[in-house]
């Protein structure tokens, strides 16, 4: 079955230092993948998406990697800070319909000032 | 513009009772759909639909019931509530089933 591996345990990092999410996935292609930020209480935001034909892409202090070969997702928030602590979430369209999405369960990042 | 409503935010349920939780959005949306989120889980498909009629289901559909008459309103009925469906429930839309619009959440409880 599909599966999407997102590191569970939190991270924290030292305000404008560069933080490095991971997500990896098995068993499909997807024809893209998304990441999101949820904060408590809240539903979850777009930030990025990125297609299986695009190495990388960025958006502000945010930037994606997508490497088809490595079933992987490298997620970055360059000079981060308190600000961008929250839980980040990627999301892969599904093996069956690009509407049946798999989430990530997320990784909690804190941004410690 | 107000992206997507959900209502309630709260709801306690006794085990056998019926509910419907509403899903509303403004922005002229083909695709819409629901998600539960429970700890450890992540989010899980329940039901999505792609424009006004068509309904399919996700990856949990067991215990509930959506409709789309309209664009706007996409509700999700539970028919008979159960401890197991205790969760946070979120709706979402989008216009070509890409980045997802959510709306804020409904925490339900079943008692």
């Amino acid at each position: 079955s599909q599966k999407i591996e997102q590191n569970s345990e939190a991270l924290n990092i030292q305000e404008g230092k560069t933080a490095t999410l991971t997500c990896n996935y098995t068993n499909y292609s997807p024809a893209y993948l998304q990441w999101y930020r949820q904060d408590p209480g809240r539903g979850p935001v777009f930030l990025l998406l990125i297609r299986e034909n695009e190495k990388e892409k960025r958006k502000e202090r945010l930037k994606v990697t997508f490497d088809t070969t490595l079933k992987q997702s490298l997620f970055h928030i360059t000079a981060s800070q308190p600000a961008d602590s929250a839980t980040y979430l990627c999301a892969l369209a599904g093996p069956s319909g690009t509407y049946k999405y798999i989430f990530g369960t997320g990784t909690r990042l804190k941004v410690l000032a | 513009n107000a992206g997507v409503t959900q209502t309630p935010k709260f709801q306690v349920l006794k085990t056998g009772q019926s509910m419907t939780l509403q899903c509303a959005q403004d922005m002229n949306h083909e695709y819409m759909s629901w998600y539960r989120q429970d700890p450890g889980m992540g989010l899980r498909l329940i039901h999505y639909s792609v424009g006004a009629g068509i309904t399919d289901q996700g990856e949990v559909p067991n215990g509930y019931n959506v409709s789309r008459s309209t664009t706007e309103d996409f509700p999700l009925r539970l028919l008979s509530a159960a401890p197991s469906q205790t969760s946070v429930y979120f709706c979402a839309s989008s216009y070509e089933g890409e980045k997802l619009f959510f709306g804020s959440g409904t925490q339900l409880s079943v008692l």
